[in-house]
């Protein structure tokens, strides 16, 4: 069965310092697609970035970037330059397409940033 | 052009009482899917429609809980005789074509169901 581990429970850093979301997946197939969704205090989950598991290039969009390593079948998000807006609740999520498309999420990471 | 909307979005009801939780998907999408989240949790997985049809209900914890989309747009979530560990908020996602080489799931903002 598939599954998503997210080891840190909460992270605070302050202001403009980097840091980095780890993400950990279990997987019995081959094609597989991995997500990043950002849950502010409102509530609603945004979606980040979809990556599919033929792909392993490292993408960035703007403060965001993200190692897909398959190897050791990670997929970590890193902000740089940290900022207050950033403080949110980070899910990593792993969906199957031949199982249904059902998405498993993990537990998320409370992100907090201090001014 | 709008999102994922979910009405009520706050939802109060007692043991026993019968709930019916809505979500209007994103126009022309034609997956939709529910998951449940708990406090401190990550959505789980409740069940997955292709149009009218539910394609995957795994996900539903019992029979007390079920959904329909009778039109492949709008879809109800019902959950009978409520019981106390019901209480989370349940979310509703769409996407375009629930083809995984190129979808991407988008959430509404959730129905927060308190069961007292």
């Amino acid at each position: 069965a598939q599954k998503v581990t997210q080891a840190q429970t909460e992270i605070s850093v302050v202001e403009k310092e980097d840091v980095t979301l780890d993400c950990v997946y279990e997987t019995r197939d081959t094609t597989y697609y991995l997500f990043w969704y950002k849950q502010p205090p409102s509530g609603e989950l945004v979606f980040l970035i979809r990556r599919n598991s033929f792909d392993e290039q490292n993408e960035i969009s703007g403060r965001y970037s993200w190692n897909f390593q398959k190897s050791t079948s990670s997929f970590n998000f890193t902000i740089t330059a940290s900022q207050v807006v950033d403080s949110a609740v980070y899910f990593c999520a792993l969906s199957e397409p031949y199982n249904n498309n059902d998405m498993r999420f993990g537990a998320g990471t409370r992100l907090t940033v201090k001014p | 052009g709008a999102g994922v909307s979910q009405t009520p979005s706050n939802k109060v009801t007692e043991k026993g009482k019968y709930v019916e939780l809505r979500c209007d998907p994103i126009s022309g999408h034609t997956a939709l899917y529910w998951y449940r989240q708990s406090l401190g949790q990550g959505p789980e997985f409740l069940i997955y429609f292709q149009g009218t049809g539910a394609a995957d209900d795994s996900g539903l914890p019992n029979d007390r809980f079920f959904a329909v989309r009778p039109e492949g747009s709008v879809s109800t979530l019902k959950i009978q005789r409520t019981e106390r560990g019901d209480s989370a908020v349940y979310l509703c996602a769409s996407s375009l074509t629930g083809s995984g080489s190129t979808d991407t799931q988008y959430f509404g903002p959730g129905t927060r169901l308190t069961v007292l």
